[in-house]
């Protein structure tokens, strides 16, 4: 089945600053990326994702590109503000999604 | 649209008692649903996927007499936990996806909280 690992499980920055946070996949067979950002207690939000057909996304101060080659997608949030402070996954996917481990993003105000 | 409701949002119940979930899309069909699982911390995992009218898939590891799925509609899939210990205490995830969509995006519902005393 499909393997997806994600790094960094914890990500500190500073307002302002940019957060990335990366994946990798292992089922060449996937050919759809989703992001998801889950605050405490509340279901995962998609807030960005990929096809296999495409190496670049882009949605205001959110952005995903996807190496098909590598098996590698990453998510790219610019100008971050405390409100983006949430726990963010990545998921893989050719009809079941296969979730990271996520990442927990402190934005420092 | 493509909303998904999920019922109830909280459970709190003693060992022993088995416990039903509802998943029901409620602007689109669904053919597939699927059942997550989510421990404090963790990642989502999947635990079923429920196609109308057949019998669920479960993942490895997953018990089908202990979780029982039924997705009787287009739009309504039921998840019952039977006999429920403390160990399955977890936040409970289903999504749905549009009927005739190969491929996503799901849709996800609120979540429900089972906490076994």
């Amino acid at each position: 089945g499909e393997n997806v690992e994600q790094h960094p499980s914890t990500l500190s920055v500073q307002e302002g600053d940019s957060a990335v946070i990366k994946c990798t996949y292992s089922d060449s067979a996937s050919n759809y990326f989703p992001w998801y950002k889950q605050e405490l207690g509340k279901r995962p939000q998609l807030i960005i994702d990929i096809r296999s057909n495409v190496g670049e996304k882009k949605d205001q101060r959110i952005a995903v590109t996807l190496n098909k080659t590598a098996k590698h997608f990453s998510l790219h949030i610019t100008e971050t503000q405390p409100e983006d402070s949430a726990v963010y996954f990545c998921a893989a996917s050719d009809y079941k999604l296969s979730f990271g481990a996520g990442t927990t993003v402190t934005v420092r105000a | 649209g493509a909303v998904v409701s999920q019922h109830p949002s909280w459970v709190i119940c003693k060992s022993g008692t088995s416990v039903k979930i509802e998943c029901r899309s409620l602007d689109f069909q669904a053919t597939t649903m699927f059942w997550y699982r989510q421990f404090p911390k963790q990642s989502l995992m999947l635990m079923a996927t429920s196609n109308e009218g057949s019998k669920a898939t479960y993942e490895q590891g997953v018990e089908k007499d202990k979780f029982l799925i039924n997705h009787a509609s287009l739009t309504l899939s039921t998840l019952t936990v039977t006999s429920a210990h403390p160990e399955d205490s977890s936040f409970y995830i289903c999504s749905a996806l549009p009927s005739g969509t190969t491929n996503q995006p799901q849709h996800f519902g609120d979540g429900t909280r089972l906490s076994i005393l």
